[in-house]
């Protein structure tokens, strides 16, 4: 699997859009970018996934450069109960079950 | 839905002691797995399943055993617990849809505690 960085940890003001990077500069071609969160003491949450294009649903966006080395998971309008730990992840596609979690980002959304 | 079942929700053990954690989904999900997390870690896979009768070792399988006999269940045995073994154990289950189909549905967690 194409190994992950993220900052260890970010903050946003409640009510304003959260970016969190990830770079994933040996990413190949069959693999996705997947996010999930980790909500305190909770089992982790799928928010969203792609392959090369950019892509939005209820949760988040996410922001696929070009070149694929690197993406940006968008949380348009942080709330409080978006603090959460937040892994972005790449594998190919059809081994979801063999995901590998690192340690993420700890995103804080303040008021 | 229920979705992913998990119990108990927390457990001690004295070090020796065996246990199993159980582990079922009403989702019809062919793929189930277990991970385990450590204070400040991510997860890391113990054991996955690929549908009833098929299972396979993750990342840190010595200390445990698994089966899949039904599709709902995927139980977790820890055959002779060791205070390493202290840890948040999370189940988890995904289904195969063809294409871009990647998603696991977790369960709450199971806190275990080996003394």
């Amino acid at each position: 699997d194409a190994k992950t960085t993220q900052p260890t940890s970010m903050d946003c003001a409640e009510g304003r859009a959260a970016n969190l990077p990830c770079n994933h500069s040996t990413i190949s071609g069959n693999e996705y970018v997947y996010w999930y969160r980790q909500i305190h003491s909770q089992g982790p949450q799928y928010i969203i996934h792609g392959l090369k294009n950019n892509e939005t649903n209820e949760m988040a966006s996410l922001i696929i450069t070009e070149d694929r080395k690197s993406s940006t998971l968008i949380l348009p309008h942080a709330t409080l109960r978006d603090t959460a730990v937040y892994y972005c992840i790449v594998r190919a596609g059809g081994s979801n079950y063999k995901l590998t979690f690192g340690k993420g980002t700890l995103l804080t959304v303040n008021p | 839905n229920a979705g992913v079942t998990q119990t108990p929700k927390f457990q001690v053990l004295k070090t020796g002691q065996s246990m199993t954690l159980q582990c079922a989904q009403d989702m019809n999900h062919e793929y189930m797995s277990w991970y385990r997390q450590d204070p400040g870690m991510g997860l890391r896979l113990i054991h996955y399943s690929v549908g009833a009768g098929i299972t396979d070792q993750g990342e840190v399988p010595n200390g445990y055993n698994v089966s899949r006999s039904t599709t709902e269940d995927f139980p977790l045995r820890l055959l002779s617990a060791a205070p390493s073994q202290t840890s948040v154990y999370f189940c988890a289950s995904s289904y195969s849809t063809g294409g871009a189909r990647e998603k696991l549905f977790f369960g709450s967690g199971t806190q275990l505690s080996v003394l």
